[in-house]
C-alpha cells in the first residue's frame, strides 16, 4: 500500500512562472490537506479538500494560490506568478473518510519549491 | 532581501538516556494531539497521538503526557537512539476534521 505520493520532489521556477504541485493520497483516503513549511519552522495549514470540494481554505493566500481535488486524479496545488517568498516545502497529507472523528493524517515527502 | 527562519530549540542527549520534549499548545478547545517526527528532507511521520479525555498514552519507547490545565504536552523517549535524531513537532486539532496546528518544533540531537 503506497503512501502519500507527491511530485515533483524538487521544483525550480523563475519569478512570474507558475508552479503545479501534485499529491496522490493513500489508497482509500478521500481527505487531502496541504501545508507549507519554511526552513526551521513548523507546518502551516493551507487548505483542506475532499473529492471535488474545498472544505477549508482559510490558510491559503487569497491571491495566486489555488487548490483542487478532482473526482479522478491527484490533488493539485497551483501557485501562479511565483515570487521568492513562495520558496518553501509544501507537504500534502491524507486521511481516510471517517466522518466527524479526528484521525491521524499521513504525510507525503513534500515538494521543495525554489523560486529564482 | 532573504528571509531568515526561526532557529529551532535544540535538545542534546546522550545515547541511551531518556529524552523529554515539551510543547505548549494554544487553544483550550483542542481535543486531539499528535506528535510527529521529521527527519531532514522528509515529511512528518506519526509517532503517537492522544485525545483530550486522556492524560497519558504509551507506545513503544514513547510516552505522551497531556496537562490540559496548563495546556502542555510532552513526549518522552526512553533509551534514546541515534536514529531518534530529528525535529519533533506537536500538532493540535480542534473540531471535526483534520485541520492541525503545528508547533514550531524541537530538534533532538542524540550524541553517540
Amino acid at each position: 500500500n503506497a503512501g502519500v505520493m507527491q511530485n515533483p520532489r524538487h521544483l525550480v521556477r523563475r519569478r512570474g512562472q507558475e508552479a503545479r504541485l501534485r499529491c496522490s493520497p493513500m489508497k482509500g483516503h478521500s481527505h487531502v490537506y496541504w501545508y507549507r513549511q519554511l526552513p526551521e519552522e513548523g507546518l502551516k495549514f493551507m487548505v483542506y479538500l475532499q473529492k471535488e470540494n474545498i472544505i477549508d481554505e482559510s490558510g491559503m493566500p487569497k491571491e495566486r494560490f489555488s487548490a483542487e481535488f478532482p473526482k479522478e486524479g491527484p490533488s493539485i496545488l497551483r501557485i501562479q506568478q511565483v515570487v521568492r517568498g513562495d520558496s518553501a516545502a509544501y507537504f500534502c497529507a491524507s486521511s481516510p473518510n471517517q466522518g466527524a472523528h479526528n484521525t491521524e493524517a499521513f504525510f507525503g515527502q513534500g515538494t521543495r519549491l525554489t523560486v529564482v | 532581501g532573504e528571509s531568515v527562519g526561526l532557529h529551532l530549540p535544540t535538545l542534546s542527549v546522550q545515547e541511551g538516556d531518556n529524552s523529554i520534549i515539551n510543547c505548549a499548545y494554544s487553544n483550550s478547545a483542542s481535543d486531539y494531539f499528535i506528535w510527529y517526527k521529521q527527519e531532514s528532507g522528509k515529511g512528518p511521520q506519526f509517532i503517537i497521538d492522544i485525545r483530550s479525555n486522556m492524560d497519558k498514552r504509551q507506545g513503544q519507547r514513547v510516552t505522551v503526557l497531556l496537562n490540559k490545565t496548563v495546556k502542555h504536552l510532552s513526549l518522552q523517549i526512553a533509551a534514546t537512539q541515534p536514529g531518534d535524531s530529528a525535529v519533533y513537532f506537536c500538532a493540535e486539532n480542534i473540531g471535526n476534521f483534520n485541520k492541525f496546528y503545528f508547533g514550531s518544533g524541537t530538534k533532538l540531537n542524540v550524541k553517540p
